[in-house]
Protein backbone atom coordinates (compact mmCIF):
# COMPACT_ATOMS: atom_id res chain seq x y z
CA UNK A 1 0.00 0.00 0.00
CA UNK A 2 1.20 3.24 -0.99
CA UNK A 3 1.77 6.15 1.65
CA UNK A 4 -0.22 8.73 -1.40
CA UNK A 5 -3.49 7.79 -2.86
CA UNK A 6 -3.63 8.24 -6.14
CA UNK A 7 -6.74 7.25 -8.51
CA UNK A 8 -5.59 3.74 -10.70
CA UNK A 9 -6.63 5.10 -13.51
CA UNK A 10 -7.53 8.30 -15.39
CA UNK A 11 -8.84 9.21 -19.56
CA UNK A 12 -9.53 11.82 -21.75
CA UNK A 13 -10.02 12.41 -25.30
CA UNK A 14 -7.59 15.03 -27.75
CA UNK A 15 -7.68 17.97 -26.82
CA UNK A 16 -9.33 17.70 -23.12
CA UNK A 17 -8.42 18.05 -19.64
CA UNK A 18 -7.73 15.71 -17.59
CA UNK A 19 -7.04 16.25 -12.95
CA UNK A 20 -5.51 13.26 -11.23
CA UNK A 21 -5.46 13.84 -7.75
CA UNK A 22 -2.97 12.71 -5.19
CA UNK A 23 -4.04 12.28 -1.23
CA UNK A 24 -1.39 12.31 2.02
CA UNK A 25 -1.21 13.40 5.07
CA UNK A 26 -0.31 16.62 7.46
CA UNK A 27 2.99 14.76 7.46
CA UNK A 28 3.70 14.67 3.92
CA UNK A 29 1.51 16.33 1.29
CA UNK A 30 0.00 18.45 3.86
CA UNK A 31 2.97 19.45 5.52
CA UNK A 32 5.48 20.91 3.01
CA UNK A 33 5.90 22.42 -0.67
CA UNK A 34 7.90 19.68 -1.97
CA UNK A 35 5.19 17.86 -4.14
CA UNK A 36 6.19 16.68 -7.31
CA UNK A 37 5.09 15.06 -9.80
CA UNK A 38 6.56 12.19 -12.77
CA UNK A 39 5.67 10.76 -15.84
CA UNK A 40 6.49 7.10 -17.10
CA UNK A 41 6.17 5.52 -20.08
CA UNK A 42 6.54 1.95 -20.39
CA UNK A 43 10.07 0.81 -19.90
CA UNK A 44 11.43 4.12 -19.11
CA UNK A 45 12.76 5.70 -16.09
CA UNK A 46 10.31 8.30 -14.48
CA UNK A 47 10.21 12.05 -15.91
CA UNK A 48 9.58 15.03 -13.77
CA UNK A 49 6.73 17.46 -15.02
CA UNK A 50 6.25 19.36 -11.84
CA UNK A 51 7.87 20.25 -9.00
CA UNK A 52 7.47 22.37 -5.98
CA UNK A 53 3.63 21.95 -6.27
CA UNK A 54 3.41 23.99 -9.59
CA UNK A 55 6.74 24.86 -11.06
CA UNK A 56 7.66 23.22 -14.03
CA UNK A 57 10.83 22.38 -15.62
CA UNK A 58 12.56 23.87 -18.43
CA UNK A 59 10.81 21.56 -21.47
CA UNK A 60 7.98 20.28 -19.78
CA UNK A 61 4.90 21.78 -21.95
CA UNK A 62 2.54 24.54 -20.14
CA UNK A 63 -0.36 22.00 -20.68
CA UNK A 64 0.79 20.23 -17.46
CA UNK A 65 0.15 22.16 -14.18
CA UNK A 66 -0.12 21.39 -10.62
CA UNK A 67 -2.03 22.28 -7.48
CA UNK A 68 -2.31 21.94 -3.93
CA UNK A 69 -5.17 22.42 -0.86
CA UNK A 70 -4.58 20.90 2.43
CA UNK A 71 -3.51 17.33 2.35
CA UNK A 72 -4.05 16.78 -1.49
CA UNK A 73 -2.45 17.61 -4.58
CA UNK A 74 -3.62 17.79 -8.28
CA UNK A 75 -1.99 17.69 -11.45
CA UNK A 76 -3.83 19.07 -14.81
CA UNK A 77 -3.18 18.09 -17.81
CA UNK A 78 -4.66 20.23 -20.14
CA UNK A 79 -5.30 19.69 -24.43
CA UNK A 80 -4.40 15.63 -24.09
CA UNK A 81 -2.15 14.44 -26.82
CA UNK A 82 -1.47 10.85 -27.36
CA UNK A 83 1.92 11.17 -25.94
CA UNK A 84 0.33 12.11 -22.76
CA UNK A 85 -0.61 8.65 -22.37
CA UNK A 86 1.56 7.03 -19.45
CA UNK A 87 1.98 6.50 -15.99
CA UNK A 88 1.77 9.37 -13.55
CA UNK A 89 2.87 9.13 -10.20
CA UNK A 90 2.62 12.24 -7.24
CA UNK A 91 5.27 12.60 -4.34
CA UNK A 92 6.08 14.38 -1.36
CA UNK A 93 8.70 15.02 0.82
CA UNK A 94 7.99 13.59 4.32
CA UNK A 95 10.70 15.06 6.74
CA UNK A 96 13.89 13.77 7.19
CA UNK A 97 13.11 10.48 8.25
CA UNK A 98 10.97 8.88 6.28
CA UNK A 99 12.43 11.28 3.44
CA UNK A 100 10.20 10.82 0.59
CA UNK A 101 6.60 9.15 -0.26
CA UNK A 102 4.85 8.20 -3.36
CA UNK A 103 1.48 7.35 -4.42
CA UNK A 104 0.64 4.67 -6.35
CA UNK A 105 0.07 5.89 -9.82
CA UNK A 106 -2.06 6.79 -12.04
CA UNK A 107 -2.96 5.17 -15.85
CA UNK A 108 -3.50 8.22 -18.21
CA UNK A 109 -5.03 6.46 -20.98
CA UNK A 110 -5.91 9.51 -24.10
CA UNK A 111 -9.11 7.87 -26.34
CA UNK B 1 24.52 16.94 -18.50
CA UNK B 2 24.02 15.32 -15.60
CA UNK B 3 23.79 11.14 -16.40
CA UNK B 4 23.16 8.44 -14.10
CA UNK B 5 23.75 4.76 -15.13
CA UNK B 6 22.82 1.60 -12.88
CA UNK B 7 25.20 -1.36 -12.89
CA UNK B 8 25.22 -4.83 -11.59
CA UNK B 9 24.17 -8.13 -11.18
CA UNK B 10 20.92 -9.18 -13.08
CA UNK B 11 20.17 -11.97 -10.80
CA UNK B 12 20.56 -12.27 -7.49
CA UNK B 13 19.84 -16.02 -5.48
CA UNK B 14 17.81 -15.86 -2.78
CA UNK B 15 19.18 -15.07 0.91
CA UNK B 16 22.20 -13.61 -0.98
CA UNK B 17 23.14 -9.64 -1.31
CA UNK B 18 21.90 -7.69 -4.21
CA UNK B 19 24.46 -5.43 -5.40
CA UNK B 20 24.47 -2.42 -7.66
CA UNK B 21 26.64 0.77 -8.63
CA UNK B 22 25.45 4.19 -9.58
CA UNK B 23 28.11 5.99 -12.03
CA UNK B 24 27.20 9.82 -12.29
CA UNK B 25 29.10 11.66 -15.19
CA UNK B 26 28.44 15.07 -16.35
CA UNK B 27 28.94 16.63 -12.95
CA UNK B 28 30.72 16.10 -9.46
CA UNK B 29 28.88 13.67 -6.57
CA UNK B 30 30.45 15.59 -3.90
CA UNK B 31 29.28 19.05 -4.72
CA UNK B 32 25.82 20.66 -4.70
CA UNK B 33 22.97 20.47 -2.21
CA UNK B 34 21.88 16.74 -3.85
CA UNK B 35 21.20 13.76 -1.85
CA UNK B 36 21.98 10.25 -4.06
CA UNK B 37 18.89 7.63 -4.25
CA UNK B 38 17.78 4.92 -4.51
CA UNK B 39 14.52 4.03 -6.00
CA UNK B 40 12.61 0.47 -6.97
CA UNK B 41 9.63 -0.38 -8.65
CA UNK B 42 8.52 -3.96 -8.77
CA UNK B 43 7.06 -5.11 -12.25
CA UNK B 44 3.61 -3.78 -12.37
CA UNK B 45 3.75 -1.38 -9.78
CA UNK B 46 4.68 1.72 -8.35
CA UNK B 47 7.89 3.70 -6.55
CA UNK B 48 9.22 2.62 -3.69
CA UNK B 49 12.34 5.14 -2.21
CA UNK B 50 14.88 2.77 -0.86
CA UNK B 51 17.23 5.11 1.04
CA UNK B 52 19.44 8.21 0.40
CA UNK B 53 23.23 9.74 0.91
CA UNK B 54 24.14 13.10 0.67
CA UNK B 55 27.45 14.49 0.17
CA UNK B 56 28.94 14.30 3.22
CA UNK B 57 27.95 10.54 3.56
CA UNK B 58 25.01 10.59 5.70
CA UNK B 59 22.62 7.63 5.49
CA UNK B 60 18.87 7.47 5.10
CA UNK B 61 17.01 4.43 4.99
CA UNK B 62 13.24 3.26 4.11
CA UNK B 63 11.93 2.08 7.92
CA UNK B 64 10.62 -0.87 5.88
CA UNK B 65 13.82 -1.63 4.66
CA UNK B 66 16.57 -0.22 6.78
CA UNK B 67 17.84 -3.37 8.77
CA UNK B 68 18.93 -4.99 5.37
CA UNK B 69 20.22 -2.14 3.31
CA UNK B 70 23.52 -0.12 2.92
CA UNK B 71 24.02 2.61 0.86
CA UNK B 72 27.96 4.50 0.05
CA UNK B 73 29.40 6.67 -1.78
CA UNK B 74 32.97 6.71 -3.69
CA UNK B 75 34.02 10.11 -4.34
CA UNK B 76 37.14 8.88 -6.42
CA UNK B 77 34.88 6.96 -8.60
CA UNK B 78 32.35 9.63 -8.85
CA UNK B 79 29.37 6.90 -7.93
CA UNK B 80 27.35 5.40 -5.22
CA UNK B 81 26.17 2.21 -4.25
CA UNK B 82 23.81 0.12 -2.85
CA UNK B 83 23.90 -2.93 -0.93
CA UNK B 84 20.66 -5.27 -0.09
CA UNK B 85 21.21 -8.05 2.49
CA UNK B 86 18.82 -11.01 2.35
CA UNK B 87 17.05 -11.11 -1.11
CA UNK B 88 13.76 -12.61 -1.64
CA UNK B 89 11.54 -12.86 -4.61
CA UNK B 90 10.39 -10.04 -3.17
CA UNK B 91 12.94 -8.15 -3.78
CA UNK B 92 12.43 -9.04 -7.84
CA UNK B 93 12.04 -5.00 -9.49
CA UNK B 94 13.58 -2.64 -11.53
CA UNK B 95 16.09 -0.80 -9.52
CA UNK B 96 16.81 3.46 -10.18
CA UNK B 97 19.45 5.80 -9.02
CA UNK B 98 18.06 9.32 -8.85
CA UNK B 99 19.64 12.87 -7.98
CA UNK B 100 17.05 14.38 -5.23
CA UNK B 101 17.57 18.05 -5.35
CA UNK B 102 17.69 19.49 -1.48
CA UNK B 103 16.58 23.12 -2.67
CA UNK B 104 13.57 22.44 -4.58
CA UNK B 105 12.75 18.51 -3.19
CA UNK B 106 12.13 16.54 -6.12
CA UNK B 107 14.66 13.99 -8.15
CA UNK B 108 15.83 15.86 -11.07
CA UNK B 109 17.57 12.75 -13.13
CA UNK B 110 16.84 9.54 -13.27
CA UNK B 111 19.51 6.27 -14.57
CA UNK B 112 17.49 4.27 -16.90
CA UNK B 113 16.70 1.44 -14.30
CA UNK B 114 18.61 -2.38 -13.92
CA UNK B 115 15.66 -5.32 -13.69
CA UNK B 116 17.02 -7.65 -10.61
CA UNK B 117 15.80 -11.02 -10.32
CA UNK B 118 15.79 -12.73 -6.98
CA UNK B 119 15.76 -16.89 -8.12
CA UNK B 120 17.90 -19.77 -7.57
Amino acid sequence: QSALTQPPSASGSPGQSVTISCTGTSSDVGGYKYVSWYQQHPGKAPKLMIYEVSQRPSGVPDRFSGSKSGNTASLTVSGLQAEDEADYYCSSYAGSNNFVVFGGGTKLTVL
Amino acid sequence: QVQLQESGPGLVKPSQTLSLTCIVSGGSISSGSYYWSWIRQPAGKGLEWIGRINTSGSTNYNSSLKSRVTISLDTSKNQFSLNLSSVTAADTAVYYCARWVTTWGHFDYWGQGTLVTVSS
